[in-house]
C-alpha cells in the first residue's frame, strides 16, 4: 500500500496561471481533505471531498476548486494564481473514524 | 484566538532531555492527532487520541478531555527527533484544525 500519494512534488507557476494538483488516497479511504501550509505556519483547511462532492470548505476564495473521482482520488485546482498562493499543499485521506494519513505534499511556487 | 494553541512555539534541548509539548483547544472534538513534520514537508501521524494515554517507543501522548488539553512527551530525546510537531483536532465531518506547530531542535 503506497499510502497517500501526491503529484507533482514541486511546481513553479507564473502569476495568473492555473494549476492542478493531484492526490490518491490510501487504499480503503473514501474521504480526501486538502490543506494549504504557508511557510512557518500550520496547515489551513481548504476543503474536503466525500462521495465525489465537496462536503466542507474552509475560508478560501472560489479560485480554489476541487474534484473527487469515483476511485476516490482528488484534484485541487487553483485559478488566477497569486504570489500569496505559494505554499505547501497537503492532501490527507481518512475513512470513517480512522487515523488521517498525509501525502508528502506539493510545493507550489508562484513567481 | 486560535481554536488550537500549542506551546512552546520553539524548543531547543540537549540530547537525552525529557521533552514536553502542550496543546490546548477550544472546540468540541472527536479525536486529537499529534503529527510530525520534517523539513521538506511530509507529515507523519504519531498518535490519534480520544481519551487517556498512548505510548509508542519513546513517545507518549496524553489527553484530558475535560480540560481540553493534550501533551506530547519525548523521553531520552535524540537529534533525529528534531522536527516540527503539530497538534490537530478533529471535529465534525473529519475536518482537522491544526495548531501552529512546535519546532523542536535537539542538539547532540
Amino acid at each position: 500500500d503506497a499510502g497517500v500519494t501526491q503529484s507533482p512534488t514541486h511546481l513553479i507557476k507564473t502569476r495568473g496561471q492555473q494549476v492542478t494538483l493531484r492526490c490518491s488516497p490510501k487504499s480503503g479511504h473514501d474521504t480526501v481533505s486538502w490543506y494549504q501550509q504557508a511557510l512557518g505556519q500550520g496547515p489551513q483547511f481548504i476543503f474536503q471531498y466525500y462521495e465525489e462532492e465537496e462536503r466542507q470548505r474552509g475560508n478560501f476564495p472560489d479560485r480554489f476548486s476541487g474534484h473527487q473521482f469515483p476511485n476516490y482520488s482528488s484534484e485541487l485546482n487553483v485559478n488566477a494564481l497569486l504570489l500569496g498562493d505559494s505554499a505547501l499543499y497537503l492532501c490527507a485521506s481518512t475513512g470513517g473514524t480512522t487515523e488521517a494519513f498525509f501525502g508528502q505534499g506539493t510545493r507550489l511556487t508562484v513567481v | 484566538k486560535n481554536e488550537v494553541e500549542q506551546s512552546p512555539q520553539n524548543l531547543t534541548a540537549q540530547e537525552g532531555e525529557f521533552i514536553t509539548i502542550n496543546c490546548s483547544y477550544s472546540v468540541g472534538i472527536s479525536a486529537l492527532h499529534w503529527l510530525q513534520q520534517h523539513p521538506g514537508g511530509g507529515i507523519v501521524s504519531l498518535f490519534m487520541l480520544s481519551s487517556g494515554k498512548k505510548k509508542h517507543g519513546r513517545l507518549i501522548a496524553t489527553i484530558n478531555i475535560q480540560e481540553k488539553h493534550s501533551s506530547l512527551h519525548i523521553t531520552a530525546s535524540h537529534p533525529r527527533d528534531s522536527a516540527v510537531y503539530i497538534c490537530a483536532v478533529r471535529g465534525g465531518a473529519q475536518k482537522l484544525v491544526f495548531g501552529q506547530g512546535t519546532r523542536l531542535t535537539i542538539n547532540p
